[in-house]
């Protein structure tokens, strides 16, 4: 079955310093990866999706993620943090058809 | 063009009670989605829907019915509410199926007391 951990429930860090948000996950096949954002009181939006092509994913609002599947992983990183990126993320497997799992989020903060 | 949207938004219950918690959506999307979120934890799919006519159970279906009698609606029914429903639910919409974007309603907060 697949499975997904995010490593942190709760990352802070400074405006305009690198956001890293961790993310592992199991597979019995290739999988499909996503990150999806939830802003507060807010349904959760695509940020970027993995799909086997390019390993390096590229998405909204300057944030992009890398496939490793030596280490099983698809962390989140964007250069510099704004403070409009605080909100939930959320890391995503898909699991054959119908079906999603969802990682347990993580909540990211942005201080001044 | 205003996506997925969901009503109510906020939602007392008490035990034992039943309501409808209602979804829209206007991209004229096949594939619709229940989820709910408890706190501190991801979604978790209840039911879903590949078309009108057409529904089937998720990870967590127990309490809950839907029906899909149009593409835009698809409704889902809490019948005698009981504390372990208390929750966050969102209504998702898609093109065909899950491997592509979903697309999320603002959600429906359910207090059952």
């Amino acid at each position: 079955a697949q499975s997904v951990t995010q490593l942190d429930s709760h990352v802070s860090v400074s405006e305009g310093t690198p956001v890293l948000l961790r993310c592992n996950y199991s597979s019995s096949y290739s999988p499909s990866l996503f990150w999806y954002v939830q802003h507060p009181n807010k349904g959760l939006q695509l940020l970027l999706k993995y799909t086997s092509a390019a390993t390096l994913v590229k998405g909204i609002n300057g944030f992009e993620a890398e496939f490793k599947k030596s280490e099983t992983s698809f962390h989140l990183t964007k250069p510099s943090a704004h403070m409009s990126d605080a909100a939930e993320y959320f890391c995503v497997v898909s699991q054959g058809a119908q079906k999603l799992v969802f990682g347990q989020g993580t909540r990211l903060t942005i201080n001044p | 063009n205003a996506g997925v949207t969901q009503t109510p938004k906020f939602r007392i219950l008490k035990i034992g009670q039943s309501m409808t918690l209602q979804c829209t959506q206007d991209m004229n999307h096949n594939y619709m989605y229940w989820y709910r979120q408890d706190p501190g934890m991801g979604l978790k799919l209840i039911y879903y829907s590949v078309g009108a006519g057409i529904t089937d159970k998720g990870e967590v279906p127990n309490g809950y019915n839907v029906s899909r009698s149009t593409t835009e609606d698809f409704p889902l029914r809490l019948e005698l509410a009981a504390p372990s429903q208390t929750s966050v639910y969102f209504c998702a919409s898609s093109r065909t199926d899950f491997f592509i974007e979903q697309y999320f309603g603002p959600g429906t907060r359910l207090t059952v007391t």
